[in-house]
């Protein structure tokens, strides 16, 4: 089983909604990121928080909104999406520093995003 | 010029063959290099951390050339198992991790 939750799995949404994305990891990883996904393409970085600050803004659009409430969780708050915002997104966690381990990210299995 | 560019896929091989791929990277500043496995409609998971000094995981080999930007994965033996998307991966200073467009392998029987 995967160390980083994420939840829902799947999400259906209409342009209009309203909805998020939750993430949480138990590792006592300080840094967690939000990738984006599509189809035969490889993740791409939107979002980076380190000790609960934002650290990397992608230039993503506003639509997609980032919230870390502690440590242990992240969330992406979606509004007024457009359907190429369609994906997979994946979050993920790494234990910053020296050694062993560090910097190597530990994914969650995804949520896939639907957007119609 | 990308980031992080890898070699085109896909490789079709044999069970028992040995094959490798390639992965450049641009900035020269970039600090921590990896291969991550992703199977079809999962995540990525790590395969390897890359080190200088060259690293070996069972039927896994990879290699770092800093002079040259380049890491490669090398896998022998093989086997149906190993079917999947390698993603090279190259983090900056920071927090900025790069993945490379991957690369496909299917080991046919």
């Amino acid at each position: 089983d995967t160390e980083v939750t994420q939840t829902p799995k799947h999400l259906v949404m209409g342009m209009t909604n309203k909805k998020s994305l939750k993430c949480e990891q138990h590792m006592g990883h300080r840094a967690m990121y939000w990738y984006k996904q599509k189809a035969k393409k490889p993740p791409e970085l939107m979002f980076v928080y380190s000790y609960e600050k934002l650290s990397i803004n992608e230039s993503v659009p506003s639509r997609f909104s980032p919230e870390c409430p502690n440590s242990s969780l992240l969330n992406l708050h979606l509004h007024a999406l457009q359907p190429e915002d369609s994906a997979l997104y994946l979050c993920a966690s790494s234990q910053e520093g020296a050694g062993s381990g560090a910097n190597v990210l530990t994914f969650g299995a995804g949520s896939r995003l639907t957007v119609l | 010029r990308k980031e992080v560019e890898q070699d085109p896929g896909p490789f079709n091989v044999p069970e028992g063959a040995t094959v490798a791929f390639n992965c450049t990277y641009s900035n020269s500043a970039s600090q921590s290099f990896f291969w991550y496995r992703q199977d079809c409609r999962k995540e990525p998971k790590l395969l390897m951390s890359v080190y200088s000094s060259g690293n070996e995981d069972g039927r896994f080999t990879a290699q770092l050339n800093r002079a040259s930007q380049y890491i490669s994965l090398l896998i022998r033996d093989s086997k149906l198992s190993d079917s999947a998307t390698y993603l090279c991966v190259v983090k900056g200073g920071g927090f900025k991790t790069i993945f490379g467009a991957g690369t496909r392998l299917f080991v046919k029987a």
